[in-house]
């Protein structure tokens, strides 16, 4: 699976929109982006993934660039519950090896009042 | 419909105890995944299995085995626990390698 890069910790204000970058440089053709995120010591989450194309669904937006090396995971309205760790993970679903879902240190996201 | 359940939620172990997680999902899922995370770090992937009777390892598999006999059970044994081992342990599992993955609420393990 590529690797992926994201900054260790970020805040946001409650109310605004919270824009949580991944940097995935490596990734390869067959190759999705998932996000998740872990509130306090629960399980994590899933969010939502995406190919090539922007994504949305209730909880988010992705945003792939072009040339798909990063992508974006936009929150429009961010409460003080979103406060969490977010992790960006590129894996593809064709099998073999790349059956593992492998997660890195993530961005912890603070929403502050 | 339950999700993923974890059992037991919590327990103490003694150094050289051995014990077993056990991981049940009710959603008929092929994929189960067994992670450990320490305190202030992600997820690491201990074993995984991608159907009944498969195991495979993650990235960190010494000291652990697991067994996936049924298709809704994935068993995680510690034979011989060391406080090195202390840590909570999440269980995961998938449909298939096109959707998302469910996660239990996790097993808070201290080895003394």
């Amino acid at each position: 699976d590529a690797k992926t890069t994201q900054p260790p910790s970020m805040d946001c204000a409650e109310g605004r929109a919270a824009n949580l970058p991944c940097n995935h440089s490596t990734i390869s053709g067959n190759e999705y982006v998932y996000w998740y995120r872990q509130i306090h010591s629960q399980g994590p989450q899933y969010i939502i993934h995406g190919l090539k194309n922007n994504e949305t669904n209730e909880m988010a937006s992705l945003i792939i660039t072009e040339d798909r090396k990063s992508s974006t995971l936009i929150l429009p309205h961010a409460t003080l519950r979103d406060t969490a760790v977010y992790y960006c993970i590129v894996t593809s679903n064709s099998g073999g090896s790349n059956y593992k879902l492998t997660f890195g240190k993530g961005t912890l996201l603070t929403v502050n009042p | 419909n339950a999700g993923v359940t974890q059992t037991p939620k919590f327990r103490v172990l003694k150094t050289g105890q051995s014990m077993t997680l056990l991981c049940a999902q009710d959603m008929n899922h092929e994929y189960m995944y067994w992670y450990r995370q320490d305190p202030g770090m992600g997820l690491r992937l201990i074993h995984y299995s991608v159907g009944e009777g498969t195991t495979a390892k993650g990235e960190v598999p010494d000291g652990y085995n697991v067994s996936r006999l049924k298709k809704q059970n994935f068993l995680l044994g510690l034979e011989s626990a060391a406080p090195s081992q202390t840590s909570v342990y999440f269980c995961a599992s998938r449909l298939d390698g096109y959707t998302e993955a469910f996660f239990g609420q996790g097993t808070r393990l201290t080895v003394v």
